[in-house]
């Protein structure tokens, strides 16, 4: 089926360890884009990516790490993990910067 | 600053008892304002975009509307299927990235 599949579904590491979460989107969208989500708080950008190898920072990126060598994927690294980076990660994409973003169904990452 | 304000937080209705949905925003111009329904452990789903003071868009039991300063997310006759937690956000002129608002949760007893 086409659509956008993040991995893994879950995700439990220790602080300081580097952990990688996947984004594979199988529409051939331009622009893909990495979100945090936390209790009380709305979705929070992190990185977003027009087109393969351009990449921008978002509204909380420190911390954090991407790249995106094929359109189809935008891996998300945390290099030394912390326990302030706990929450649900999601990736999401769309086909031009003002149309609607689709949405995986996330990564719940804890940090013990 | 662009801001987005969603009230209620929580919303506990019956089956069939008709309510609305708030988004409040603070933007420097509007470019559009989308909203989003979200089941626990899914992603956001896209429901609506709405780009200028007026304009409506209905699906099934849901109807978004727009003014200059908010939205309403108005669901008639609510079924328990309806339940979930509703996100609003919306795109600046200036600047193409979603600002969005903490959500409403909502819950259809039946």
């Amino acid at each position: 089926d086409a659509g956008i599949t993040q991995s893994p579904r879950y995700k439990i590491t220790e602080t300081g360890r580097q952990v990688t979460l996947m984004c594979h989107q199988t529409w051939s969208h331009s622009y893909m884009f990495w979100y945090r989500q936390d209790l009380g708080h709305g979705l929070r950008l992190i990185y977003y990516s027009a087109a393969a190898d351009i990449t921008d920072k978002g509204e909380v990126p420190d911390g954090y790490v991407v790249s995106r060598s094929k359109t189809e994927n935008f891996p998300l690294t945390l290099e030394s993990a912390t326990r302030s980076q706990t929450s649900v990660y999601f990736c999401a994409s769309t086909l031009g910067r003002d149309q609607p973003q689709h949405f995986g169904d996330g990564t719940r990452l804890s940090i013990l | 600053e662009d801001q987005v304000t969603q009230s209620p937080e929580a919303l506990r209705l019956q089956e069939g008892e008709s309510s609305s949905l708030n988004c409040s925003y603070t933007v420097s111009g509007l470019r559009g304002l989308f909203w989003y329904r979200q089941d626990p452990g899914k992603g956001p789903e896209f429901l609506f975009t709405l780009y200028s003071a007026g304009e409506e868009k209905e699906k099934e039991r849901l109807k978004a509307t727009l003014t200059k300063k908010e939205s309403f997310l108005h669901i008639t006759a609510p079924k328990p299927e309806d339940s979930a937690t509703y996100l609003c956000a919306v795109q600046a002129d200036s600047n193409y990235q979603l600002i969005w608002g903490a959500g409403t949760k909502l819950i259809i007893k039946p």
